[in-house]
């Protein structure tokens, strides 16, 4: 297992279209997490999934903001009509549930730019 | 305390000086205590996972602390190396144990 894959690295697009991301967990890992980082803050929640089932949501996910696990194992972030104040470091993560002790593990994110 | 906070937020050393810096947290409902280390263009990793008051961990140069009465962490560095600058991020495990709630970071520089 090569860690937490995030695709693509970086997306420049206009502001109004619609963008997707993909996260690859650990495989064995049935938790996976979505967090967004903007310059100067730290990365915030926006949702987490235990295997195919969405359990929290922020309230930063607005309307426009949706996440899917469809079968427990990648994870896809899509948000429609992106606004200028989207930009920002779109990270994963994954953990296993029952397993405190153990931290997550991060994929490399995805660089929103939103022109 | 309602909000995870760290200082300072940013810090320049030099070479083989040693370093600290302070993570508080709400200590109501207390989970966990994560550090993560987050170096340019990779992915943050994992330093420690504190659950206990009064856990000591070390790692190498790197040990953190923590106190979960009064809601505190540090982070110690000894003999700081210019491979140790990255951004330096605690994280409290909250909502039920579910999710982590992050810092806005230490951004550490260590120079020649």
């Amino acid at each position: 297992d090569t860690g937490v894959s995030q695709n693509p690295r970086h997306k420049i697009t206009k502001r109004g279209q619609n963008v997707t991301f993909r996260c690859d967990p650990i495989s064995e890992h049935n938790r996976l997490y979505w967090y967004r980082q903007t310059l100067g803050q730290g990365p915030e929640f926006l949702t987490y999934f235990q295997n195919e089932a969405q359990l929290e949501k922020s309230r930063l996910l607005s309307d426009r903001f949706s996440a899917e696990r469809p079968k427990g194992s990648f994870s896809t972030l899509e948000i429609q009509r992106t606004e200028q104040g989207d930009s920002a470091m779109y990270l994963c993560a994954s953990s296993l549930a029952g397993a405190p002790a153990q931290g997550y593990t991060f994929g490399s994110g995805t660089r929103l730019t939103v022109v | 305390i309602l909000n995870v906070e760290q200082s300072p937020q940013s810090l320049h050393v030099q070479e083989g000086d040693s370093t600290n810096f302070t993570c508080s947290f709400p200590s109501s409902n207390f989970y966990a205590l994560h550090w993560y280390r987050w170096e340019t263009a990779k992915s943050p990793e994992a330093l420690f996972v504190m659950t206990l008051n009064g856990d000591e961990k070390k790692k190498g140069r790197i040990s953190a602390t923590l106190n979960t009465k009064e809601g505190y962490s540090y982070l110690y560095i000894k003999g700081s190396q210019p491979e140790d600058s990255a951004t330096y991020l605690c994280a409290s495990l909250t909502g039920g144990g579910n999710k982590l709630t992050f810092g806005t970071g230490t951004q550490l520089k260590v120079e020649l």
